[in-house]
């Protein structure tokens, strides 16, 4: 079985502080990682992946996420918050004998001005 | 290059009545999957489909829900005799090949609103 757990339902922090959401994951073999974001009314957004290979992955908007096989976590970081980064965020983890994404509960941004 | 497209975007039906979901995949696209979303749950799965065949249905209800993606056309998520619990957003979501042997990211559409009076 597969399975994604994110801790904080709703994450707050200001323009230009760093932001960090939290997922940690759970499977058999080796995982494939995912960030999707998710704006009002809308569909989900890929923004990066972990496949295989450097531990930090670098994706859209300036996001990136560092996977960490010993605590199980793949936890996505900014540098410097945007108000307009401001959404709902979803991590998804695909066992490599899987062939559908499991995604986490979501946790929503707010970044304050 | 149009992304999925999903229609309606906004669906109310009575108790009873029957609900049918519509998604076009992504030009190029043959691999399509429905997901639910309830607030407090996030993003369920419920059925992954191909061309003409239901590939991982194990997060269908085993009752009322039905999907099949014809050869021709769009892929159809159908809920017959709705009830109140159904109300809820579906996401169809499209990959050119099976995710279980790349891992292009799903792309997803924005969603049918199911609400159920």
């Amino acid at each position: 079985a597969q399975s994604v757990a994110q801790p904080e339902d709703q994450v707050n922090v200001a323009e230009g502080n760093p932001l960090t959401v939290k997922c940690t994951y759970s499977v058999s073999g080796n995982p494939y990682l995912f960030w999707y974001v998710q704006y009002p009314n809308r569909g989900l957004q890929f923004l990066l992946k972990y496949i295989t290979g450097d531990n930090l992955v670098k994706g859209s908007y300036g996001f990136e996420a560092e996977f960490n096989k010993s605590q199980t976590s793949f936890h996505l970081k900014k540098p410097s918050a945007l108000v307009s980064d401001s959404a709902l965020y979803f991590c998804a983890v695909r066992d490599r004998g899987y062939s559908t994404l499991t995604f986490g509960k979501g946790t929503m941004l707010l970044v304050s001005p | 290059n149009a992304g999925v497209m999903q229609n309606p975007r906004h669906l109310v039906r009575r108790r009873g009545q029957e609900a049918r979901l519509r998604c076009s995949p992504m030009k190029g696209h043959s691999h399509v999957y429905w997901y639910r979303q309830l607030p407090e749950e996030g993003l369920k799965f419920m059925v992954y489909l191909q061309k003409e065949n239901i590939i991982d249905e194990s997060g269908m209800p085993k009752e009322r829900f039905s999907a099949e993606f014809p050869k021709e056309g769009p892929s159809i998520l159908r809920i017959q005799q709705v009830v109140r619990g159904d109300s809820a957003a579906y996401f169809c979501a499209s990959s050119p090949v099976a995710s279980g042997t790349d891992n292009s990211p799903l792309h997803f559409g924005n969603g049918t609103r199911l609400t159920v009076t």
